[in-house]
């Protein structure tokens, strides 16, 4: 089935830890993105990709990095977490061709640091 | 900054109730498009308006827009307790290349 995955779901870190979210999707989507949802508040892009070996910066700085080897997989990684973190990450895709640029998002990673 | 910008912030309605959402925004689009996200969710892509248009339908949902005012509206007629969740507009322009620019969504809640 046609979807996109993230893990772990829920992390709860101790600061100075380096993590990795994980996002799959297997909708053969060439466009990526993650965005950054602190509760009840709006989204910020924080890195996207438009094909394997492409990622660029979003809107909002962030400390994380990014890369992009598989069309399928588009982890974020932050080599030293920091209680400034603590957030929802969301990951998306959407088509490439497409000029609507419709993006199917995962359900979330919960990321607390202590 | 903020491109999208929702209006009412929260909404409490009755089952059967209609429910309104207004999104306004600054810059020139390519499309508006509205998300839905129960809690502690992902987004689900729910209707999209391209710029040319004035008035989507889908299901229960219809969308306006007016690009001379810069706003949309998203309403939900017959509403059900299960349309409870917060309620987004994300923005496409041809500047923000394949970016969309989320609004801060609005919170719905409907009571049985």
């Amino acid at each position: 089935e046609a979807d996109i995955y993230q893990t772990p779901r829920y992390l709860v870190i101790g600061t100075g830890k380096k993590i990795t979210l994980e996002c799959s999707q297997t909708m053969g989507h060439d466009k990526m993105y993650w965005y950054q949802q602190d509760p009840g508040m709006e989204l910020h892009l924080i890195h996207y990709s438009y094909g394997v070996n492409s990622t660029e910066k979003g809107d909002l700085s962030s400390e994380s990095t990014v890369s992009r080897i598989r069309t399928e997989h588009f982890p974020l990684t932050l080599e030293s977490a920091r209680p400034s973190h603590t957030s929802q990450y969301l990951c998306a895709s959407s088509e490439l061709a497409a000029s609507y640029n419709e993006q199917f998002f995962g359900p979330g990673t919960r990321l607390t640091v202590l | 900054s903020q491109q999208g910008e929702e209006d009412p912030q929260a909404l409490s309605i009755q089952e059967g109730e209609n429910a309104t959402m207004n999104c306004s925004y600054k810059t020139s689009i390519n499309n508006l498009q509205w998300y839905r996200q129960n809690s502690g969710r992902g987004l689900v892509h729910l209707i999209l308006i391209r710029s040319n248009e004035r008035e989507k339908h889908s299901g229960r949902l219809r969308v306006t827009l007016d690009t001379s005012k810069k706003s949309s509206s998203l309403l939900i007629t017959a509403s059900r307790a299960a349309d409870t969740a917060s309620y987004f507009c994300a923005t496409h322009t041809n500047q923000a290349g394949t970016a969309l620019i989320f609004g801060k969504g609005t919170t719905l809640s409907v009571s049985s």
